[in-house]
């Protein structure tokens, strides 16, 4: 069946450093990956997405990276910040069946932060 | 700044009970949706809408109902709550084309012990 999964389920860096955070996905039958960041007591909240035909995009402080050929997704955060700790969750929207048009959430990767 | 609202925020209830989560937004989205999510662990679609009087059940099972009555609000209910019940409430909006669907506005959530 579908799934996104994430390799690791903690990171630590320090203030300042660039934080890697990966994501596997099953399901090649998808428009866009997408990521979402979640803090402490709240909802996720959407960074940013990519779609399944291209292989990178910028935004600010932070690149996604799609690789297809491995199925392969990854989260790059430049100059990490203390208020980047979060729970970081890699998501994509299916394209058709039964699950057209829905968020399918992999497991989160706990980022901390040390200052 | 999401306008996404869950009441309550927390809510311990013994077996039995019948609980209804509320979930509003001021965004105008026509759709909504509700995940369970339990702690640092992926969000899982247990209901979604595309709008009034539509409701939809997620990959999830769940023995929770929904109602969307009008754009802006959209409770879930649980006739009699079970301790399997606990977990996190999570509930989402966003604009109703599909490719809207991969940024959701999610509301703080509701955490609820059934004991």
């Amino acid at each position: 069946g579908e799934s996104v999964g994430l390799h690791l389920p903690t990171l630590s860096v320090q203030e300042g450093d660039n934080s890697i955070i990966n994501c596997a996905y099953s399901n090649s039958a998808s428009d866009y990956f997408i990521w979402y960041k979640q803090e402490s007591g709240k909802g996720p909240q959407f960074i940013i997405d990519i779609r399944s035909n291209m292989d990178k995009r910028q935004g600010q402080r932070v690149t996604v990276l799609l690789n297809k050929t491995v199925k392969h997704l990854s989260l790059q955060i430049a100059a990490t910040q203390p208020g980047d700790s979060a729970v970081y969750f890699c998501a994509e929207l299916s394209a058709g069946g039964t699950s057209y048009g829905k968020l399918t959430f992999g497991q989160g990767t706990i980022l901390t932060v040390h200052p | 700044e999401a306008d996404i609202y869950q009441t309550p925020r927390y809510l311990v209830i013994g077996t039995g009970k019948k609980i209804t989560l509320e979930c509003s937004q001021t965004m105008g989205h026509d759709k909504m949706y509700w995940y369970q999510q339990d702690p640092g662990m992926e969000l899982h679609l247990i209901h979604y809408s595309y709008g009034v009087n539509s409701t939809e059940k997620g990959d999830l099972s769940s023995e929770s109902t929904v109602s969307r009555i009008r754009t802006e609000h959209f409770p879930l209910t649980l006739e009699s709550a079970r301790p399997s019940h606990t977990s996190q409430y999570l509930c989402a909006s966003s604009e109703l084309h599909r490719g809207s669907s991969r940024e959701q506005y999610f509301g703080p959530g509701t955490r609820l012990t059934v004991t």
